[in-house]
């Protein structure tokens, strides 16, 4: 069973940093590529980063390029979304995302709140 | 701002049919496959299409996905007052390098 746990979520100020991780089970880990999904309260999905399976390759948004990182450790089995310069609107539920049948996401981690409020 | 257009809401009684629209660009839709998601509040979205047509393991047939051109279309029949939720069209966008999102649909059973 594929099984996608994330962590770290937290209470941060504006301009402070916080790490996810996402420790996933159930699959070939390093077959796969990684995403990170976001939500700001009253809004819809929105992509953050995505990572390749050997960890070479990485994509942002561009409302994060320059702040965030994804990073991967395939002898963990664990992604995870380094996040830094924190703005209030990165404030969101987020969530890491398996790559399915490409492009599409197949499982999906339980979600952890960030705020970035002072 | 999302490159990918779907409407803000719609809905029907149970046991009826609707139809979510998806409008994107040559970029994204045009050249690449479509994936559906419904999301609940409080919970992780689900997989309902990938491939712009085909439903993963678990899935009803009651959802069904289809692409033509720039555009997508999401149908659900027989409604059920658990399909109440927001539905989200998806697909990376080879401008943008980026996975794209619709903006949402909310599907109201009334």
């Amino acid at each position: 069973e594929v099984q996608l746990l994330q962590s770290g979520g937290n209470l941060v100020q504006p301009g402070g940093s916080l790490r996810l991780s996402c420790a996933a089970s159930g699959f070939t880990f390093n077959n796969y590529a990684l995403s990170w999904v976001r939500q700001a309260p009253g809004k819809g999905l929105e992509w953050v980063s995505a990572i390749s399976g050997t960890g070479i390759s990485t994509y942002y948004a561009d409302s994060v390029k320059g702040r965030f990182t994804i990073s991967r450790d395939n002898s963990k089995h664990t992604l995870y979304l380094q996040m830094n310069s924190l703005r209030a609107e990165d404030t969101a539920v987020y969530y890491c995302a398996k790559e399915g049948a490409p492009p599409s996401f197949d499982y999906w981690g339980q979600g952890t709140l960030v705020t970035v409020s002072s | 701002q999302s490159v990918l257009t779907q409407p803000p809401s719609v809905s029907a009684a149970p046991g009826q049919k609707v139809t979510i629209s998806c409008s994107g660009s040559s970029s994204n839709i045009g050249n690449n496959y479509i994936s559906w998601y419904q999301h609940l509040p409080g919970t992780a979205p689900k997989l309902l299409i990938s491939e712009s047509d085909k439903r993963p393991s678990g899935i009803p047939d009651r959802f069904s996905g289809s692409k033509s051109g720039t555009s997508a279309t999401l149908g659900i029949t027989g409604l059920q007052t658990g399909d109440e939720a927001d539905y989200y069209c998806g697909t990376w966008d080879s401008s943008l390098s980026a996975y794209v999102f619709g903006t949402g649909t909310k599907v109201t059973v009334l």
